[in-house]
């Protein structure tokens, strides 16, 4: 079964701590992984994905197949990153995604 | 920079009965979604649609559901009867030719049904 999961549904940090998001994955093919941000009141847009490898505003995620996982880091987050970060996969032709439930990062001043 | 639209941004509605959510994609993509995300729920995939035909549809995507690109530029999801629970935010997204391309998601429609 394809699925993705984010144990976390709520991370708090302060200002300048690391943070991980973490995810796992479960699918039978090769998918394509991406972290998806959604800040207060705006649309879902995309944050980064594994093939590209770049880094987006600080943040970056490696794609662990061995362990299923593109868990999302930052070294020092800010009060910015406040926002739903939601990891997702796609495969298969139409490339439709498949989505976690989300973790809420909160980084307080 | 372009973005996907979607009207209306909030659908109130009696059970029962039939609702039109409409997005605009952006004008060279030619692969349209809907997703849906019930309140305090995972965003879930219902139906993708390319070159005027549904290619992929979930369970959820049932005989109550369809979609249509009337006028090559609007994609509508019409559900005919609606029920308490399709009462949900509703996403419109839209990606460019080849794979793996990223899909641009609109604001969504939350549609209530009472």
């Amino acid at each position: 079964a394809q699925r993705v999961t984010q144990p976390e549904k709520l991370l708090s940090v302060f200002k300048g701590a690391p943070v991980e998001l973490k995810c796992n994955y479960s699918y039978s093919g090769s998918p394509e992984l991406f972290w998806y941000v959604q800040y207060s009141r705006q649309r879902l847009q995309l944050l980064l994905r594994h093939i590209s490898r770049e880094s987006i505003k600080g943040f970056t995620a490696d794609l662990n197949k061995g362990e299923t996982s593109f868990h999302l880091k930052k070294p020092f987050a800010q009060e910015e990153d406040s926002a739903m970060y939601y990891c997702a996969l796609s495969g298969g032709a139409t490339n439709k995604l498949i989505f976690g439930t989300g973790t809420l990062l909160a980084v307080q001043p | 920079e372009p973005e996907v639209t979607q009207t209306p941004s909030h659908q109130v509605t009696q059970m029962g009965q039939e609702v039109i959510l409409r997005c605009v994609p952006i004008s060279n993509h030619l692969y349209f979604y809907w997703y849906r995300q019930i309140l305090g729920q995972k965003v879930e995939f219902l139906v993708s649609f390319y070159n005027n035909e549904i290619s992929e549809k979930s369970e959820i995507f049932d005989d109550q559901f369809s979609v249509e690109r009337p006028d090559g530029s609007n994609f509508t999801l019409k559900i005919r009867s609606t029920k308490l629970e399709d009462s949900a935010m509703y996403f419109c997204a839209s990606s460019g030719t080849g794979p793996y391309n990223e899909q641009f998601f609109g604001p969504g429609t939350r549609l209530t049904v009472l």
